[in-house]
């Protein structure tokens, strides 16, 4: 089955610069690829996804890129702020009907000033 | 704005006990799904749904079997309680599709003694 590796399981960021979280998956036939964002003792809030069909997507601060060759996609925060600092989750699905998302174990963000 | 319901939110039991969760949603989606998240924040996909069939059952223990009375709904019963069941469960849903978004329910937290 599919495997998701999230290569940083912390990352520290100066407010208003960018973060980086990087992962890499196994199953070629994985097709869609969403981000998690989860702060402390609350659930998974969707924050942005990439499809298979594109290598690149943004929405406002968030930018996403997918490597399909290397099977690997990244986030970008840019322009973090204090808000921003949670556990980012990366997740893969094959484009099989109804499969459930294979998570990485998640990244740490924090935020300072 | 919270559409995917779970209750309870906190759930403190014996080794042995019988539980059961439940899930709403109201995002008029055809799909459900379970997930496990372990003290390490690890995240694995139990159980799917689409319109009261099984579609994922991944390989977790007999002792825990899903029910669905609609597709709105799809609670988690756990027969007889082990120390290693105590995590958080995590609710979602989706449209039909693989690459649809999945959005998450607040979670129940369930301990063993």
């Amino acid at each position: 089955g599919e495997k998701v590796e999230q290569h940083e399981s912390t990352l520290s960021v100066r407010e208003g610069d960018s973060a980086v979280i990087n992962c890499t998956y196994t199953d070629t036939a994985s097709s869609y690829f969403p981000w998690y964002k989860q702060e402390a003792g609350k659930s998974l809030h969707f924050v942005i996804d990439i499809r298979s069909n594109v290598d690149r997507k943004q929405s406002q601060r968030l930018i996403v890129l997918l490597d399909k060759k290397a099977k690997r996609f990244s986030l970008h925060i840019t322009a973090t702020q204090p808000e921003d600092s949670a556990i980012y989750f990366c997740a893969a699905s094959p484009n099989n009907y109804a499969q459930g998302l294979t998570f990485g174990l998640g990244t740490r963000v924090s935020v300072f000033p | 704005e919270t559409a995917v319901f779970q209750t309870p939110n906190y759930h403190v039991t014996q080794v042995g006990n019988e539980v059961s969760f439940n899930c709403k949603q109201t995002l008029g989606h055809d799909t459900m799904y379970w997930y496990k998240q372990d003290s390490k924040k690890l995240l694995k996909i139990m159980f799917s749904y689409n319109n009261k069939q099984l579609i994922v059952n991944e390989t977790v223990p007999r002792r825990f079997s899903p029910q669905s009375s609609d597709k709105a709904h799809l609670n988690l019963r756990i027969k007889s309680v082990e120390p290693e069941d105590s995590a958080v469960y995590l609710c979602a849903s989706s449209t039909l599709g693989a690459q649809d978004t999945q959005y998450f329910g607040p979670g129940t937290r369930l301990l063993v003694l």
